[in-house]
Order: structure tokens, then sequence, then C-alpha cells
């Protein structure tokens, strides 16, 4: 079955240790997004990669860095993870950024920071 | 700036009708969507409306007012796995997803 798989579900890190959360997709969607969602809050956009095009968020932290070395797979980097990165990480992917494109979601990271 | 209103919590019974609402402001509109996010786990796609009226997919019915900025998810013959979080999403004019915080759904027998 065609898919957004994340790796790992669960992680822990320690404050300020690097960490990288991945994500492939076997759908050959060209657009790949990263999100965090924290507890009963809306999903919030990271950045997005048409294809090799880096779309980021004004209001990403430079603490967050994204990879995506081809159309499969995509990388979420967190250089010095504080507590409050915290949070779940989705990794979503879509035909094209149009209207009417779904976004189909892996199952998520679960980030802790101790 | 824009926003996304939906209620915070609802409560219904098993096997009755429920209707969340949505209202949005945004800076242009390409669709909505609802999607359903249960605990835990990565929201899934449920409906998407662009033009005004009613889409209706089996239990589940979504409906879009463009001129009243509203839609509203309607959910028939509930059962207990019903009980999740319900996102609405709107597209607006720069393609970009303004999600709001999503509606807790508790089914009750």
């Amino acid at each position: 079955d065609a898919m957004v798989i994340q790796n790992p579900r669960y992680q822990v890190t320690q404050f300020g240790k690097p960490v990288t959360l991945s994500c492939s997709q076997t759908l050959n969607h060209n657009v790949m997004y990263w999100y965090q969602q924290k507890s009963s809050q809306a999903p919030k956009l990271l950045f997005h990669y048409y294809d090799k095009d880096f779309n980021n968020e004004a209001d990403t932290p430079d603490n967050f860095q994204s990879r995506r070395p081809n159309t499969s797979f995509c990388f979420l980097d967190i250089r010095s993870p504080g507590l409050g990165d915290a949070a779940m990480y989705l990794c979503a992917t879509s035909r094209d950024v149009a209207g009417g494109n779904e976004q189909f979601f892996g199952p998520g990271t679960r980030l802790t920071v101790l | 700036g824009q926003n996304i209103d939906q209620p915070t919590e609802m409560t219904a019974t098993e096997g009755a009708i429920v209707q969340i609402n949505c209202t949005y402001q945004t800076s242009g509109f390409n669709g909505l969507f609802w999607y359903q996010q249960h605990a835990g786990e990565a929201p899934t796609f449920l409906s998407y409306n662009v033009l005004d009226g009613l889409e209706e997919k089996g239990r589940f019915s979504s409906f879009l007012s463009r001129s009243k900025g509203y839609s509203y998810l309607l959910l028939k013959e509930l059962q207990m796995k019903d009980s999740a979080s319900y996102l609405c999403a709107v597209m607006d004019s720069n393609y970009q997803l303004i999600w709001g915080a999503g509606t807790k759904l508790i089914i009750k027998p």
C-alpha cells in the first residue's frame, strides 16, 4: 500500500542534543511537509518542499532544518532541542500544492526532550 | 490575520447526529478540508469543499458557504470509534493550509 512512513515513532533526546527525524513516502508525491503539533493545538507548518524547492515558514526557528535528498525521503533536523520543542512531528505529502490536493499524513514522531 | 474558529469540545450520544461548525477568515480561499485525528495519531482526510453546498460521503457530510465564511461537518449514526478530534483547514490564496485547533468529539453510550 502506498503510504507515508515516519521513523522513529517515539524519540527521546536530551536538552541540546541534536536529533533527526525521518520521513519516507511511496506515493511519489511532489510536495512534502513537516508540521509540529502540540497537544490540543493546530498543526503548525514548519516548512515544505515542492520537489527540491525548499519553502521555509517565516516563523520557523533556525534551530529547525530540513533536507530532501530525493523524492521519497525528507528529514527534519533539530540542532539544539529545547524543552519547548517537545511535540508530535508530522510529515505529510500531497501531489501538488494547489487546491483540492489533500495532504496524506504519516503516523508522526513524538519527541520528548529531557 | 487569518483564523479558523471551531468549538473546543462537543459531546454526543452513540447513534445520534452531531454537527461541528467551522468559521474562517483567510486571505483568499482555495477550498476547505476536514480531517479526523484520533488521540496520538496523524490526521486523516475526510472531505474537501470548494463550492457552496453539501458534499455527502457515507455517514459524513460537509457543507460550505463561502459568502458566510462557514462550514460544518455532519456526522450521522454516531459510533464510539468516531470519538476523535475534527480539524477544519482552509487553503488560502497562497495555497497554504490554515488549520483550526480542532474540535474534540466525545461519544457517550
